[in-house]
């Protein structure tokens, strides 16, 4: 089956600093990528459809300055989430797929 | 946009015994719904998946049927086991955009 990696799979930084978060999708290509994020027992909330070659589109509420989506080719997508806060602490998890959504492990960040 | 939710936020079930998660959905444009399970700390893996145009569809000890008419659809688990354990969310979305909403999750726990 498609498979989609994220990397790193847990992070911790200090509070004013960058993260920056992978998404691969490792044996297909997709035009489309998804970034959702999930906070302890709760349920996924999607952020931001990510375009290869454009711009990506996001979802109402989210900061699109603080979270920076580049889908530079067909198999990786970035969010880089921009001078990170404690309450940017989540879960952040991609889906790729050309039309079932699969997803990727999961990426912890803490914000200390 | 889509709004997703679960009748039950938990669901317990002896082991061997047959589990019934259910759903329901708004938006009646909706035409694409899967179910995913979530254990703790990783990201969702795909379960099964139904489109509008039918009404049941099986897998291997799954059955996901849809009722368009109440805007309902149910996960079917036979002969659960301890490794069914985990969390389940229904998603629903517009096939051809790839957006999925994602509904609260039921933890279930399988006791042996």
């Amino acid at each position: 089956g498609a498979v989609v990696s994220q990397h790193p799979s847990r992070v911790i930084c200090k509070s004013g600093t960058s993260v920056k978060i992978e998404c691969r999708s490792l044996d297909f290509q997709a035009t489309t990528m998804f970034w959702y994020r999930q906070f302890p027992k709760q349920s996924l909330m999607l952020m931001a459809t990510s375009n290869e070659g454009s711009k990506a589109t996001y979802e109402q509420g989210v900061e699109k300055d603080k979270f920076l989506i580049n889908h530079a080719s067909l198999t990786l997508s970035t969010l880089t989430v921009t001078s990170a806060h404690p309450e940017d602490s989540s879960f952040y998890i991609c889906s790729a797929g050309n039309y079932e959504q699969y997803f990727g492990p999961g990426t912890r960040l803490t914000v200390t | 946009g889509e709004s997703v939710g679960l009748h039950l936020p938990t669901l317990s079930v002896q082991e061997g015994d047959n589990s019934i998660i259910n759903c329901a959905y708004s938006n009646s444009a909706s035409d694409y719904f899967i179910w995913y399970k979530q254990e703790s700390g990783k990201g969702p893996q795909f379960i099964i998946d139904i489109r509008s145009n039918m009404d049941k569809r099986q897998g291997q000890r799954v059955t996901v049927l849809l009722n368009k008419t109440v805007k309902h659809l149910s996960l079917q688990i036979a002969a659960t086991q301890p490794g069914d354990s985990a969390v389940y969310f229904c998603a629903g979305g517009g096939s051809t955009l790839g957006r999925l909403y994602f509904g609260r999750g039921t933890q279930l726990t399988v006791w042996p």
